[in-house]
């Protein structure tokens, strides 16, 4: 069955240096998105990205972060300058565009990222 | 200091016997319903989803029933196994591929 891969897995990073989360969405998917999950709490959403644009961002997704979709194939959420309270669980997910037919967003397992 | 956030609703059930799971849900105007399930150290795995013109769908030992009125959704899963043990997740949305509100989940314990 077609899933969403992130690598890596596990990023530490110092404080203030610049990150870079990378998926791979299902193939056949048009649709990418980026979450994450603060310890404990519970998936929040950061930017969403369709025709190789933002759609939707949230609060959180200030100006330290920015999306690409730098070859047919990949999708990155990048993070300038890191900040204590960015360590967090960083999710993937596609899903496919069917016209206005809700499809269900598929999810990879996931970036464990660590600020020092 | 405080853990806020760490503390999630827990349903413990017997294996062999049928969980449900509830979710009440934030937005009058979501039209879709899907339930999540999280195992440690994995990401969110769909498990159903449900439209909003229906109240009840079933899949493989699971159900979903959506009761718009009062904006409740719930999981039942037959005949609970040890592999269900996780953390499950309802999440809404509307209108297309939008994003997906996420509730705070319900940790599942299959006890053997």
């Amino acid at each position: 069955e077609p899933e969403v891969t992130q690598t890596p897995s596990h990023q530490v990073t110092q404080m203030g240096q610049e990150v870079i989360l990378r998926c791979v969405p299902i193939s056949n998917h048009l649709y990418f998105y980026w979450y994450r999950q603060i310890l404990g709490q519970k998936v929040e959403f950061l930017v969403s990205f369709y025709n190789n644009e933002i759609s939707e961002k949230s609060e959180i997704f200030d100006d330290q972060f920015s999306v690409e979709r730098p070859d047919g194939s990949n999708f990155t959420l990048k993070i300038r300058s890191t900040k204590l309270e960015d360590s967090a669980m960083y999710f993937c997910a596609s899903s496919e565009a069917r016209g206005w037919s809700n499809q269900p967003q598929h999810f990879g397992d996931g970036t464990r990222l660590s600020i020092l | 200091g405080e853990s806020v956030g760490l503390h999630l609703p827990t349903l413990s059930v017997q294996e062999g016997d049928n969980s449900i799971i509830n979710c009440a849900y934030s937005n009058s105007a979501s039209d879709y319903f899907i339930w999540y399930k999280q195992e440690s150290g994995k990401g969110p795995q769909f498990i159903i989803d449900i439209r909003s013109n229906m109240d009840k769908r079933q899949g493989q030992r699971v159900t979903v029933l959506l009761n718009k009125t009062v904006k409740h959704l719930s999981l039942q899963i037959a005949a609970t196994q040890p592999g269900d043990s996780a953390v499950y997740f309802c999440a809404e949305n509307f209108s297309g591929n939008t994003p997906l509100v996420f509730g705070k989940g319900t940790r599942l314990s299959v006890i053997a």
